[in-house]
């Protein structure tokens, strides 16, 4: 079974601060997105990466994929309130059909 | 604009009770997920379907079956609720092909088994 680990579980900063959530594992996967979920709301998806070492923009959030396309991260650049949401990564395996869900980062960005 | 609908937002049962969880979507698309979702774990995958009458076992089918007798529809049934299946669920569908196409999601339904 494929894992993927999301650190940390949550984070709280202020409006302004730049913050950065890694997503892990041991696996090897085809392509990885990151989704954010708001309260009440399903996942939406905010990007795919898909080639190792590749790094894609978003206005103010940077996502990278691992050059061994086993780990992610999300960068936020001045974080603002309308930020706040739980993040979530998911890796796509070799297999495709199914995506493995990393735990979720609960991001709190306070005014 | 991709819509998925899930037919309660809230849902309270009793334990041994039969409960359906309906899902349905209007983009015509071929892949239909059902997933739940707990604090600190993520989403974990049921079951999931790509075609009309097909499906796939999950992570986590145990409790759990489901049926898609039109493409548009999916349905999540617990035989007989039990408190361990409190939880949120989530409905997703794409489009044919490998699931690493965007999953669009339903607004979950939170389900509590007294």
């Amino acid at each position: 079974t494929q894992l993927l680990e999301q650190s940390p579980q949550f984070l709280s900063i202020q409006e302004g601060e730049n913050l950065t959530v890694y997503c892990n594992s041991s696996s090897v996967f085809s392509s990885l997105q990151w989704y954010r979920q708001e309260p009440g709301e399903g996942p939406v998806l905010l990007v795919t990466v898909v080639t190792g070492g590749e790094v894609k923009k978003l206005k103010r959030l940077t996502f990278q994929f691992g050059d061994a396309r086993k780990d992610s991260s999300l960068h936020i650049t001045a974080a603002q309130p309308g930020d706040t949401g739980l993040y979530l990564c998911a890796g796509e395996g070799a297999a495709g059909n199914k995506l493995t869900f990393g735990g979720g980062t609960r991001v709190l960005v306070k005014p | 604009d991709v819509k998925v609908t899930q037919s309660s937002r809230y849902l309270v049962k009793r334990t041994g009770e039969k409960v359906f969880l309906e899902c349905v979507q209007d983009m015509d698309h071929e892949n239909m997920f059902w997933y739940r979702q707990d604090p600190g774990l993520g989403l974990r995958l049921i079951y999931f379907s790509y075609d009309v009458k097909m499906k796939e076992k999950g992570d986590i089918p145990e409790g759990y079956s489901v049926s898609r007798e039109k493409k548009e529809r999916f349905s999540l049934i617990l035989e007989s609720a039990s408190t361990n299946q409190t939880s949120m669920y989530l409905c997703a569908s794409n489009v044919g092909g490998l699931a690493g196409y965007e999953q669009y999601f339903g607004p979950g339904t939170r389900l509590t088994v007294t």
